[in-house]
């Protein structure tokens, strides 16, 4: 159980352009969902966390404008990166907590975003 | 502020037993986490400690101790695919998950 997926894996896109990454949760309904990024070598970085039917919170330093997040149901989250630039290749990963008693966290497998 | 303070590699043998320490600061305090990460892959689920004690899971166990901001990572019997970098999350009174660089754990055969 608890099973989280990214779609897609990886991907490549030129400089201006907009990419969807989508988050499921497959067997549970998750009530949060968070996105970070990870750049090689360092820590994980919260960029925003999204309730179901309500806008995302976003972190500092992170511009809501071009990180737009929908979380249109309990089980799915999508991050878009509009106008992608070569510094936005990263690796971008979203968990899913389960919520009410248990804030267990889940991860999904992770995408990887190459700006050319 | 908030801080948490792991080791920044560790080096085990395989067969053995490795204790990863790990000690937090934060603004309020709701449970931690651990976590795994293998290099190039998303962290997977190892534990989640809100109560001070041991919290055994097959060859991985966690222990918590609120008042001293400490927590340990036991892993037993280490296998080669154990090798992997080891995050300590502890959740902050808003329940957010607040990130060290983890513990980058090699294992030799």
């Amino acid at each position: 159980g608890a099973v989280v997926s990214q779609h897609p894996s990886w991907v490549i896109c030129k400089s201006g352009t907009s990419v969807k990454i989508e988050c499921r949760s497959l067997d549970f309904q998750a009530t949060t969902m968070f996105w970070y990024r990870q750049f090689p070598k360092q820590s994980l970085m919260l960029m925003a966390t999204s309730n179901e039917g309500s806008k995302a919170t976003y972190e500092q330093g992170v511009e809501k404008d071009k990180f737009l997040i929908n979380h249109a149901s309990l089980t799915l989250s999508t991050l878009t990166v509009t106008s992608a630039h070569p510094e936005d290749s990263s690796f971008y990963i979203c968990s899913a907590r389960i919520g009410g008693e248990t804030y267990e966290q889940y991860f999904g497998p992770g995408t990887r975003l190459t700006v050319t | 502020g908030q801080n948490i303070d792991q080791p920044t590699e560790m080096t085990a043998t395989e067969g053995a037993i490795v204790q990863i320490n790990c000690t937090y600061q934060t603004s309020g305090f709701n449970g931690l986490f651990w976590y795994q990460q293998h290099a190039g892959e998303a962290p997977t689920f190892l534990s989640y400690n809100v109560l001070d004690g041991l919290e055994e899971k097959g060859r991985f166990s966690s222990f918590l101790s609120r008042s001293k901001g400490y927590s340990y990572l036991l892993l037993k019997e280490l296998q080669m695919k154990d090798s992997a970098s080891y995050l300590c999350a502890p959740m902050d009174s808003n329940y957010q998950l607040i990130w060290g660089a983890g513990t980058k754990l090699i294992i030799k055969p």
